[in-house]
């Protein structure tokens, strides 16, 4: 299993709109709509940001939203806020129990 | 209020052995998968393995089997990951995750990290 591919770094000024791309293959992101993304900040847990592709949890801001075409997901963050940069990691079912994450992406907000 | 507290940081030695926890709390620990995650200094999020502490069926990724043991006593709601033989390349950061409600196919929370740091 190869890591998904992502950005390694993405960028926006406040209030504009960033967003992330993820791409794997037939047997992972192409294969399922099991994708789901996490926010790390520095020296933190990930945190669930949005799963099955394109569900956000309790909690997490409508700011937040996914997916998915063919083999490539996507991450948009609306309305981009300092507390928004960090690393995000999107993440696919690849079958048989088995998950691949990707390399990770570092937002900046300017 | 669902917990996952991992245990705290380690510092060994190239070829020894070493066992962190994950105790769940909170949930009904024997219902949900636990998954294992390395994240290396500077570097992505890694899936090493999951675990049903129901039944203790247990699933690696081909780049882990072999290299480290995940188990979990549910009579304590905890999971661990073991080496036997450590290695420098096995400093890391090691968080573990639940796996989401049936049919979860992402990781709803997360432990806080264990720090491995192995060095002679």
């Amino acid at each position: 299993q190869s890591a998904l591919t992502q950005p390694r770094s993405v960028s926006g000024s406040p209030g504009q709109s960033v967003t992330i791309s993820c791409t794997g293959t037939s047997s992972d992101v192409g294969g399922y709509n099991y994708v789901s993304w996490y926010q790390q900040h520095p020296g933190k847990a990930p945190k669930l940001m949005i799963y099955d592709v394109s569900k956000r949890p309790s909690g997490v801001p409508d700011r937040f939203s996914g997916s998915k075409s063919g083999n490539t997901a996507s991450l948009t963050i609306s309305g981009l806020q300092a507390e928004d940069e960090a690393d995000y990691y999107c993440c696919s079912y690849a079958g048989s129990y088995s998950w691949v994450f990707g390399g990770g992406t570092k937002l900046t907000v300017l | 209020e669902v917990q996952l507290v991992q245990s705290g940081a380690e510092v060994k030695k190239p070829g020894e052995s070493l066992k962190i926890s994950c105790k769940g709390s909170g949930y009904s620990f024997t219902s949900y998968w636990i998954g294992w995650v390395r994240q290396m200094p500077g570097k992505g999020l890694e899936w090493m393995g999951i675990i049903y502490p129901g039944d203790s069926d247990t699933r690696y990724s081909p780049s882990f089997q072999g290299q480290v043991t995940i188990s979990a006593d549910k009579s304590i709601s905890t999971a661990y990951l073991q080496w036997s033989s450590l290695k420098a390349s096995d400093t890391a950061m090691y968080y573990c995750a639940r796996r989401g409600p049936h049919p979860g196919y992402y990781f709803d929370y997360w432990g806080q990290g264990t720090l491995v740091t192995v060095s002679s």
